[in-house]
């Protein structure tokens, strides 16, 4: 079975602090999906990574992927109230490609 | 609007009895996977259907069921409802089968059930 670890497991921070939250796993994975979750909705993807070492950027969003595929970050810059929400890693493989959720960092960026 | 609708939104039943959650995946969507989501247990895989087809499976019990019909929309049936059974539970839908190395999936906005 595929394990991913989140941390930490809630966040709590001013509008504008920069912050770090962690995937990690003892498990090779062929991609690894990041998905924000918004209460009383579903997840939304946000970012997909392939490719070891791998770094994406969507606006104040950085994402990388680790060098050996078992780990990822997601840093935030300047963080604001709608970044608000449930972060969650989602890893892909084994011989059916499953995809397996990490319980997630739950995030609160207060004004 | 992700384009995946789940109904019913909020369901309050009591133990013992059984109730059926609706998912119609988005236009052109094959794959319907449905997740149970729990405080302690996060996002747990339960089953996947590709093209009216079990195609995976994970942490689903034996009291539950589900099926994909022809039209492609899918039911989750649980029954014999115990307290536990208490979460949130989130249907998805993708393009292609779970082979897919990158594929996305659209989440709806979940159905809350609660035993009593």
């Amino acid at each position: 079975t595929q394990l991913l670890e989140q941390s930490p497991q809630f966040l709590s921070i001013q509008e504008g602090e920069n912050l770090t939250v962690y995937c990690n796993s003892s498990s090779v994975f062929s991609s690894l999906q990041w998905y924000r979750q918004e209460p009383g909705e579903g997840p939304v993807l946000l970012v997909t990574v392939v490719t070891g070492g791998e770094v994406k950027k969507l606006k104040r969003l950085t994402f990388q992927f680790g060098d050996a595929r078992k780990d990822s970050s997601l840093h935030i810059t300047a963080a604001q109230p709608g970044d608000t929400g449930l972060y969650l890693c989602a890893g892909r493989g084994g011989s059916n490609y499953k995809l397996t959720f990490g319980k997630g960092t739950l995030l609160t960026v207060n004004p | 609007d992700s384009g995946v609708t789940q109904t019913p939104k909020h369901l309050i039943t009591a133990t013992g009895q059984r109730v059926t959650l609706r998912c119609s995946p988005r236009s052109g969507d094959l794959s319907v996977y449905w997740y149970q989501q729990s405080l302690d247990q996060g996002l747990q895989f339960l089953i996947q259907y590709y093209n009216g087809e079990e195609r995976a499976k994970g942490n689903i019990l034996e009291r539950f069921s589900a099926q994909q019909f022809p039209d492609l929309h899918s039911e989750l049936n649980l029954s014999s409802l115990e307290l536990g059974d208490s979460a949130l539970y989130f249907c998805a839908s993708s393009v292609g089968p779970s082979g897919v190395n990158t594929g996305e999936l659209f989440f709806g906005e979940g159905s809350r059930l609660t035993v009593l």
